[in-house]
């Protein structure tokens, strides 16, 4: 069984540029979540998706922004790049919404932003 | 709203036994735990949910405090691939997970 795929591994943009994500979920799996992972900040929740509606929303600016497809395959755009945004972003999938679901990880997009 | 987790990091030698701790200020429905090495993705260690046991495998259990919100992760005997970073990702019912900032775990020869 594949696990959650992201797409690209490794990006290099520069400050002011947008930037698109992609992440598919496990098969099977319908809620798909964003999270930025930096260093001694942990992982910052960004948004979660289930059934193409965004469901909830961590404490990011507007220039983060998402969606989900019919297939549950998600992307996540970040517009006007800032030095800031350097990070690894994390999609995860679960079967269903609900805290009892186990959160599986993709390998993240690793971007820089210079 | 973000869980925290003690300690930041952890030095031990093989066969030591750890201890990390995770506290919310919210009342919790499960708390996940993950372990994360260097440039992989977080890797599910187990998840205790609100009224259930405690959970383990191998030699890593869990424990929940409903009560309290908080929950340890007990290592023992630790080996050299225990190394990496451990995430407590708490939940409440309206689905939104937190997760901490980590636990760095060094096993020493």
């Amino acid at each position: 069984k594949a696990g959650v795929t992201q797409t690209p591994r490794y990006l290099i943009k520069t400050r002011g540029q947008q930037v698109t994500l992609s992440c598919s979920p496990i098969s099977g799996h319908r809620s798909v979540s964003w999270y930025q992972q930096t260093p001694g900040q942990g992982l910052q929740f960004l948004f979660e998706y289930f059934s193409e509606t965004q469901r909830n929303k961590g404490n990011f600016p507007g220039r983060f922004s998402g969606r989900q497809f019919s297939n549950s395959r998600s992307e996540m755009n970040v517009s006007t790049l800032e030095l800031g945004d350097s990070a690894l972003y994390l999609c995860a999938s679960t079967r269903d919404r609900g805290p009892g679901n186990t959160i599986y990880f993709g390998e993240g997009s690793w971007l820089t932003v210079v | 709203q973000q869980p925290v987790q003690s300690p930041q990091a952890v030095i031990l030698r093989e066969g030591e036994d750890a201890v990390i701790n995770c506290s919310s200020s919210k009342a919790l429905y499960s708390v996940h735990w993950y372990r994360q090495k260097h440039g992989e993705a977080p890797v599910f260690l187990m998840i205790l949910l609100k009224g259930g046991e405690q959970k383990g495998h191998e030699k890593i259990s869990a424990s929940f405090n409903e009560k309290k919100q908080q929950s340890s992760l007990y290592l023992t005997a630790s080996q050299l691939s225990y190394s990496g970073t451990y995430f407590c990702g708490t939940a409440s019912l309206g689905n939104q997970f937190y997760f901490g900032t980590g636990t760095s775990l060094t096993v020493i020869p």
